[in-house]
């Protein structure tokens, strides 16, 4: 079975500066889909990024950015020029297909790292 | 455009009471379709899933049931609620690009 672990539960930075996110997964896979999810205070979950294995360049979305290392099986978010409403958790999630035949994937998260960002 | 929608949006139930939350997927069709669990406001647990009519798949054995009647349709239901149901309910869909995006969740109370 797919693991997905968040090695820091709780995360500060200050208003401006940059913070790393970790995040390590454990699989067999050879093709699968990485994501970074973000829920704020509201509890719905926003897609961040997305990052597909068999792609080697890093994904990046504006002020986000991943550090994909598929051979140590890493997948570290960065968040540059942190901003008041970055304030939220951070899911780690993994998505692979299941299924033969269909197009059945499934996702698999991580337990998430709350990040609070100081004025 | 794709949109995908859930409701009630807030839900308190009495013990034993049943359930029923919908999710409607608009501007796609033969989607993937998930149900997930939050509880206690973390970490986020696949209840089921399905990739039809009709073809639902269970994670988890439990107290709670999934139903697919149409295409853009899913449903959750329980016949009587534990107290255990308790927590933050998500429906997602599987976009083309094999993204997963998510409704806006229900929260389910049981008291």
């Amino acid at each position: 079975a797919q693991t997905v672990t968040q090695s820091q539960p709780e995360m500060s930075v200050q208003e401006a500066e940059t913070v790393t996110l970790s995040c390590t997964y454990d699989t067999s896979e050879n093709n699968y889909y990485l994501f970074w999810y973000k829920q704020p205070p509201s509890r719905q979950m926003i897609l961040v990024i997305r990052q597909e294995a068999y792609k080697q360049q890093n994904a990046t979305e504006n002020r986000f950015s991943v550090n994909f290392q598929k051979a140590a099986k890493s997948f570290s978010l960065k968040i540059s020029d942190s901003q008041l409403g970055d304030t939220a958790m951070y899911f780690c999630a993994f998505m692979k297909h299941v299924s033969s035949g269909g197009s059945n994937y499934k996702l698999t998260f991580g337990k998430g790292t709350l990040l609070t960002v100081n004025p | 455009s794709q949109t995908i929608h859930q409701w009630p949006a807030t839900l308190v139930q009495p013990v034993g009471s049943p359930l029923s939350l919908e999710c409607t997927v608009e501007g796609t069709s033969n989607p993937n379709l998930y149900w997930y669990r939050q509880a206690a406001g973390r970490g986020l647990q696949l209840l089921f899933y399905s990739v039809g009519i009709g073809q639902i798949s269970s994670e988890v054995p439990q107290n709670l049931s999934a139903s697919r009647p149409q295409d853009r349709q899913f449903i959750l239901s329980s016949k009587k609620l534990l107290l255990s149901d308790s927590g933050f309910y998500l429906c997602a869909w599987k976009r083309i690009g094999n993204t997963i995006y998510f409704g806006e969740g229900s929260w389910l109370t049981v008291v």
